[in-house]
């Protein structure tokens, strides 16, 4: 059974650009949920999306957007990037999206931007 | 404010010796406490779910505990390999969301 697969890995950007991340869900999951992870901070909650639709949202700037697409793939998009935005990027499928022991998150993008 | 406190920030066992990870909690009405382990490089893991004070549950050297303020990784005779980042998370009743909110983390590192 295939995990969730973020890509890409790794990234480095300048400040001012923007980037788009990607997650695959595992087969058949509906919900896609983004967090953020720095050093010292727990994760932090960037949207949530089910059947193509933002259902919830953390406390982000906007230019932290994200979509999904018909085949729950989802993609993350971050435009202007600051210094501070450099973090592990993280990406979790579940099924139903509402339970914290149902997800199944992937190994991340590491964001660096200089 | 919901919040999720974990002790210590790192800790350094040697290998056989016991000891125990805190996750203090404050929420209004806990639906659930999960317990995750993230390995370098990698995402969190699942480990456990606790619903109510007094709940344990237990896998290979692991055990979870819940009370109404704090819960607990207790591990016993540890090996390197459950050198990780254990992280707790909490999903409180109040919201319709189902957000979680996550501790920092406990680094722990078993030593040879």
């Amino acid at each position: 059974k295939a995990g969730v697969t973020q890509t890409p890995r790794y990234l480095i950007k300048t400040r001012g650009q923007q980037v788009t991340l990607s997650c695959s869900p595992i087969s058949g999951h509906r919900s896609v949920s983004w967090y953020q992870q720095t050093p010292g901070q727990g994760l932090q909650f960037l949207f949530e999306y089910f059947s193509e639709t933002q259902r919830n949202k953390g406390n982000f700037p906007g230019r932290f957007s994200g979509r999904q697409f018909s085949n729950s793939r989802s993609e993350m998009n971050v435009s202007t990037l600051e210094l501070g935005d450099s973090a592990l990027y993280l990406c979790a499928s579940s099924f139903l999206g509402q339970h914290g022991a149902g997800y199944t998150f992937g190994s991340g993008t590491r964001l660096t931007v200089v | 404010e919901d919040q999720v406190t974990q002790s210590p920030e790192a800790l350094r066992l040697q290998e056989g010796e016991s000891s125990s990870l805190n996750c203090s909690y404050t929420v209004s009405g806990l639906r659930g406490l999960f317990w995750y382990r993230q390995d370098p490089g990698k995402g969190p893991e699942f480990l456990f779910t606790l619903y109510s004070a007094g709940e344990e549950k237990e896998k290979e050297r692991l055990k979870a505990t819940l009370t109404k303020k704090e819960s607990f990784l207790h591990i016993t005779a540890p090996k390197p390999e459950d050198s990780a980042t254990y992280l707790c998370a909490v999903q409180a009743k109040a919201d319709s969301n189902y957000q979680l909110i996550w501790g920092a983390g406990t680094k722990l590192i078993i030593k040879p």
